[in-house]
């Protein structure tokens, strides 16, 4: 079956335009994470959604970074007003959720930003 | 919050050698330890997991071990090949119903398998 999918797979835009980044989940997968990784770096948790509610953005940096996940399906990872600090790889992970307290979690191949 | 350290930062064995890479986490509470393979310009893989009450799983040729008492939990790859050559994250989550299983992720470990 497919896995998550994420677009555009790379972005490169100037200083103070804003981006949408897109994470497609696995299908029926009920949990939804967003993550930023530097480079030579692991993930860092930006932000986590269980259904279409969001249960934890204190990852998020600041209030230029948003999130949504209006049905409970695909999400939205917006920023406003980028800088070059922005620039980094952002990863999209799903899980089902559900029915245990362990949280296997699935990576999408990640959204390349540059921010020039 | 919860805090992972991993050792070493890049490892290079000969083919057919094990490896062995090391993750220490700060938080008692963390229940689910898993470990992902990254290669060049892919996602996260998940290779193999570990939860708080095992205390080793094996996979074929790979294998975690956790010690709960010392907070340290392990990875074993024998038998290396070429292929198995990337950089190795271990990771740390706290349960479900506790900060919503987000994973704290270790610095990563660049494996290199020399043919």
């Amino acid at each position: 079956g497919a896995g998550v999918s994420q677009s555009p797979r790379y972005k490169v835009t100037k200083r103070g335009q804003d981006v949408a980044l897109r994470c497609d989940p696995i299908s029926g997968h009920v949990s939804l994470y967003w993550y930023r990784q530097a480079l030579g770096q692991g993930p860092e948790f930006l932000t986590y959604f269980n259904y279409e509610a969001q249960q934890d953005k204190s990852g998020l940096p600041n209030d230029r970074f948003s999130a949504e996940r209006p049905e409970g399906s695909i999400s939205t990872l917006t920023i406003q007003r980028t800088e070059q600090r922005d620039s980094a790889m952002y990863r999209c992970a799903s899980s089902s959720g559900t029915g245990s307290s362990y949280n296997e979690q699935f990576f999408g191949p990640g959204t390349r930003l540059t921010v020039l | 919050g919860e805090n992972v350290e991993q050792h070493p930062s890049t490892l290079s064995v000969q083919e057919g050698d094990s490896a062995v890479i090391k993750c220490t986490y700060s938080d008692s509470a963390s229940n689910y330890f898993p470990w992902y393979k990254q290669e060049l310009g892919k996602g996260p893989q998940l290779i193999i997991d570990i939860r708080s009450n095992v205390g080793e799983k094996k996979d074929q040729r790979i294998a975690v071990t956790l010690n709960k008492t010392a907070k340290h939990f392990s990875l074993h790859i024998t038998e290396t090949q070429p292929e198995d050559s990337a950089v190795y994250f271990c990771a740390a989550s706290l349960p479900l119903y506790n900060q919503g299983g987000k994973l704290i992720f270790g610095q990563g470990t660049e494996l290199s398998v020399k043919p």
